[in-house]
């Protein structure tokens, strides 16, 4: 199985700060990589498919990147309502895994 | 506008079954594979089960091996998840989830306890 090796596992950052989360993958995904935010209570929402797709309606301040086995989720100007659990997932291989998620909170 | 909704989740004494259930609309449903994953309280995302478009792939996490069984009937644009021999650790939210550009159900919880 692929395994996905997110981080931080947590981080505590100022309204208006860019915040990076990353995710690894055990072997290369082509770029099957997507992002969701998840906040208590609430399903998992997509922001970020194709590893650097923006969903529809997903703020512009989400941005997606990397290739290979490596990917990260930057989020520009951190806002009050981003504080959430953040996962990355890999769909390229079945079982389609997930990272260990990033708790985001504002300081 | 794609939808997803799970149901069949409640309270189930260990070692008993539950059948979950999820209705997809607002796609395609037999070109689509489709997955389950859960989450326990407090935890993160588990991805636990994934059969093909045709029905005739399917995948278990070690977890649930022997135990669930995953199905569909796309003549109803249904996914199910027949679960038996339940434990404690098997309490969680059930997501129904699609594969391509995925979308997810709002979930439908399982609680396993006596």
């Amino acid at each position: 199985d692929i395994q996905m090796t997110q981080s931080p596992s947590s981080l505590s950052a100022s309204v208006g700060d860019t915040v990076t989360i990353t995710c690894r993958a055990s072997q290369n995904i082509n770029n099957y990589l997507n992002w969701y935010q998840q906040k208590p209570g609430e399903a998992p929402k997509l922001l970020i498919y194709a590893a650097s797709s923006l969903h529809s309606g997903v703020p512009s301040r989400f941005l997606g990147s990397g290739s290979g086995t490596d990917y990260s989720l930057t989020i520009n100007s951190l806002q009050p309502e981003d504080v959430a659990t953040y996962y990355c997932q890999q769909s390229y291989y079945t079982p389609r895994g997930f990272g260990g998620g990033t708790k985001v909170d504002i300081k | 506008e794609v939808e997803l909704k799970e149901s069949g989740g409640g309270l189930v004494q260990p070692g008993g079954s539950l059948r979950l259930s999820c209705v997809a609309s607002g796609f395609t449903f037999n070109s689509y594979d489709m997955n389950w994953v859960r989450q326990a309280p407090g935890r993160g995302l588990e991805y636990i089960s994934y059969i093909s478009n045709s029905g005739e792939t399917t995948y278990y996490a070690d977890s649930v091996q022997g135990r669930f069984t995953i199905s569909r009937d796309n003549a109803q644009n249904s996914l199910f998840l027949q679960m038996n021999s339940l434990r404690a650790e098997d309490t969680g939210v059930y997501y129904c989830t699609r594969d391509g550009l995925p979308y997810w159900g709002q979930g439908t919880l399982v609680t396993v306890s006596s």
